[in-house]
């Protein structure tokens, strides 16, 4: 079974502190994602990655960063944390393009709460 | 871009069979998934279709037209455990990347 674990299921920070939310996943996939949840608004791409260091923007990149320094993990930063950033984080894996078909793992999910 | 738009909620009886639609606008076109996520839990990966037509899945089926830009999601012989959110994502690239539909809370009520 593939397995995407996040560090964290619930997290509470105050406005203005940073924040890592880490990702690992045990199935050697290239791809991964970092999506935001919010009511009615479905999942929502921040950054993806399809490479060890290679990134790309989603729709919502603004107040993120992200890090893939090994193939297994991939890090969502938030540099200076505000209240509009408390949402449910979600990690996605997946193989690279010929394997790919729709198909994402997901983690369980952090909930951010910013105070 | 993608924008995709499916109901917000459904509601069903046990045992009965639900449709749930959706439709997408995109710019690119390889795919069209389903996800399954309870309250509480990650998404989890139900169907996908690249090309036109209908895939059966035990009781789920999932249709897909490319020249309507239109599928369904069918639920058969539902159960309780059945109520969830379900999400349409259009697959726009060949790398996988989805966008997501806002999704539909299905209620399965005895």
């Amino acid at each position: 079974d593939v397995k995407v674990t996040q560090s964290s299921r619930y997290l509470v920070k105050r406005t203005g502190e940073k924040v890592f939310l880490e990702c690992v996943q045990d199935m050697d996939h290239e791809n991964m994602f970092w999506y935001r949840q919010d009511p009615g608004l479905g999942l929502r791409l921040i950054y993806f990655s399809y490479d060890v260091k290679m990134k790309e923007k989603g729709d919502i990149p603004e107040g993120y960063s992200v890090s893939r320094e090994k193939k297994e993990r991939f890090s969502l930063i938030l540099e200076s944390t505000s209240t509009n950033q408390t949402s449910m984080y979600l990690c996605a894996s997946s193989p690279g393009t010929s394997g790919a078909r729709g198909i994402q793992y997901f983690g369980a999910g952090t909930r951010l709460s910013v105070l | 871009g993608q924008s995709l738009e499916q109901p917000s909620e459904v509601t069903a009886v046990e045992g009965a069979i639900v449709q749930i639609n959706c439709t997408y606008q995109t710019s690119g076109f390889y795919g069209l998934s389903w996800y399954q996520q309870h309250d509480g839990g990650a998404p989890t990966f139900l169907s996908y279709n690249a090309l036109d037509g209908l895939e059966e899945t035990g009781r789920f089926s999932s249709f897909l037209s490319r020249s309507d830009s239109y599928g369904y999601l069918l639920l058969q012989e539902l159960q309780m455990k059945d109520s969830a959110s379900y999400f349409c994502a259009v697959r726009a690239n060949a790398g996988n990347m989805l966008t997501f539909g806002g999704g539909t809370r299905l209620m399965v009520k005895p």
